[in-house]
């Protein structure tokens, strides 16, 4: 079975901050590492996938994730956060070998604060 | 353009009705999906399809149903719903497996009384 953890359920920050999301899946074989975003009302949009090759993906509106496979994880992070980035923000994972089905980690709420 | 859609955005119901909510998609997309979204939860997966006339249980299928009779449309049936299904339900498709990101409706939010 596979699963996600996200260590962090609500974040706050202010604005210009730095951001770091954690993630950490369990799956003992080849994956598919995705971040979406859910903005207040609305539904889910990718923000960043990976699938292989370099391990540091770059994604929209700034942000990136950098896959560690040794640690299972898919950390997400943006230099500089903006009060447009509060929002809900999931990470998913798809293993190869798992009949294509997405799990998903709990979500964590970022607030930026102005 | 392609897109998902889901009806309806919002409903209230009472325990033991059945109710259907509807998902279509223009993307021409083999697999479709429903999760529903709960505080603490995340998204948890109901039932999924691959195909025409494919569906296969999630992780809490318990109570719901689907039926995929062509490739645009993967309804959501709660036999009998109960309080414990209020929830916001997505629909959420992709071209195949192992291809790429989902695409998710505008989500449904349904409240058992």
């Amino acid at each position: 079975a596979q699963s996600v953890s996200q260590h962090n359920h609500h974040v706050i920050l202010s604005e210009a901050a730095s951001l770091e999301l954690g993630c950490n899946y369990s799956y003992g074989g080849t994956v598919n590492l995705f971040w979406y975003v859910q903005y207040p009302g609305q539904h889910l949009q990718l923000l960043l996938k990976y699938f292989s090759g370099d391990p540091l993906v770059k994604g929209i509106k700034g942000f990136e994730a950098e896959f560690i496979k040794s640690k299972f994880s898919f950390n997400l992070r943006k230099p500089s956060v903006q009060w447009s980035d509060t929002a809900e923000y999931f990470c998913a994972v798809n293993g190869w070998s798992n009949a294509g089905k997405s799990t998903f980690g709990d979500g964590t709420t970022l607030t930026v604060k102005p | 353009d392609a897109e998902i859609t889901q009806s309806p955005r919002h409903k209230i119901t009472e325990t033991g009705r059945q109710v259907t909510l509807a998902c279509h998609q223009t993307w021409n997309h083999n697999n479709m999906f429903w999760y529903r979204q709960d505080l603490g939860h995340g998204l948890r997966l109901i039932h999924y399809s691959y195909g025409v006339h494919d569906t296969n249980k999630g992780e809490v299928s318990d109570g719901y149903s689907v039926s995929r009779s062509n490739t645009e449309d993967l309804p959501l049936t709660l036999e009998s719903a109960a309080s414990s299904q209020t929830s916001v339900y997505f629909c959420a498709s992709r071209l195949a497996e192992n291809t790429g990101e989902l695409f998710f409706g505008e989500g449904s939010r349904l409240t058992v009384l």
